[in-house]
């Protein structure tokens, strides 16, 4: 699985877009980017997954640059309940639940 | 809610001992993972179930070990327990449909003393 980048800690205040940035340069064709994210103790909870296409849900956007070679997931209006551990992870298809986590962005929002 | 489940919350354990940690995935599901995840660290994958056999294994040494049963529930079994293992485990089910998501469990916090 190919390898990711993101930065080690960001900041948002509460109301604004949470912009949390991935770099994975070496990502394969068959690959995809999946956003995960870890509350203090709790299990990653599953955010958003795309392939080359923008992709929104209720929670998220995200964003792959049109080489594919880097994301954005954007959260429109962070709430401190969004302050966590954003994992960006490459995963193939086919290979259901075998996920490659990196250290993550700590995302801390304030008032 | 994600109805991925994991007992116990919370366990402390010997070194030397041996520990089951058990799991119960999402209704539907037919593939379990196990991770483990230390202090200040992502979560690392140590071995995936299939119709209950294992297809999948991280870097870890044998003495950690599964099992899937027939309704898909599942136990991670350590031996030999470390210090070094004192660690959160966490359980992820899924389906073996393509770029599926996964969905973890709570996790289970050992302490190995």
């Amino acid at each position: 699985d190919a390898k990711t980048t993101q930065p080690t800690s960001m900041d948002c205040a509460e109301g604004r877009a949470a912009n949390l940035p991935c770099n994975h340069s070496t990502i394969s064709g068959n690959e995809y980017v999946y956003w995960y994210r870890q509350i203090h103790s709790q299990g990653p909870q599953y955010i958003i997954h795309g392939l080359k296409n923008n992709e929104t849900n209720e929670m998220a956007s995200l964003i792959i640059t049109e080489d594919r070679k880097s994301s954005t997931l954007i959260l429109p209006h962070a709430t401190l309940r969004d302050t966590a551990v954003y994992y960006c992870i490459v995963r193939r298809t086919g290979t259901a639940s075998k996920l490659t986590f990196g250290t993550g962005t700590r995302l801390q929002v304030t008032l | 809610e994600t109805g991925v489940t994991q007992s116990p919350t919370h366990l402390i354990k010997t070194r030397g001992q041996q520990v089951t940690l058990r799991c119960s995935s999402q209704s539907g599901h037919n593939t379990v993972s196990w991770y483990q995840q230390a202090l200040g660290q992502g979560p690392q994958f140590i071995f995936q179930y299939y119709r209950e056999e294992e297809n999948g294994r991280g870097n870890f040494p044998p003495r950690f070990s599964g099992l899937q049963f027939p309704n898909y529930s599942s136990e991670l079994n350590v031996n030999a327990l470390e210090l070094d293992d004192s660690a959160l485990y966490l359980c992820a089910s899924s389906s073996t449909s393509e770029n599926t998501e996964a969905f973890f469990g709570q996790g289970t916090r050992l302490t190995v003393v």
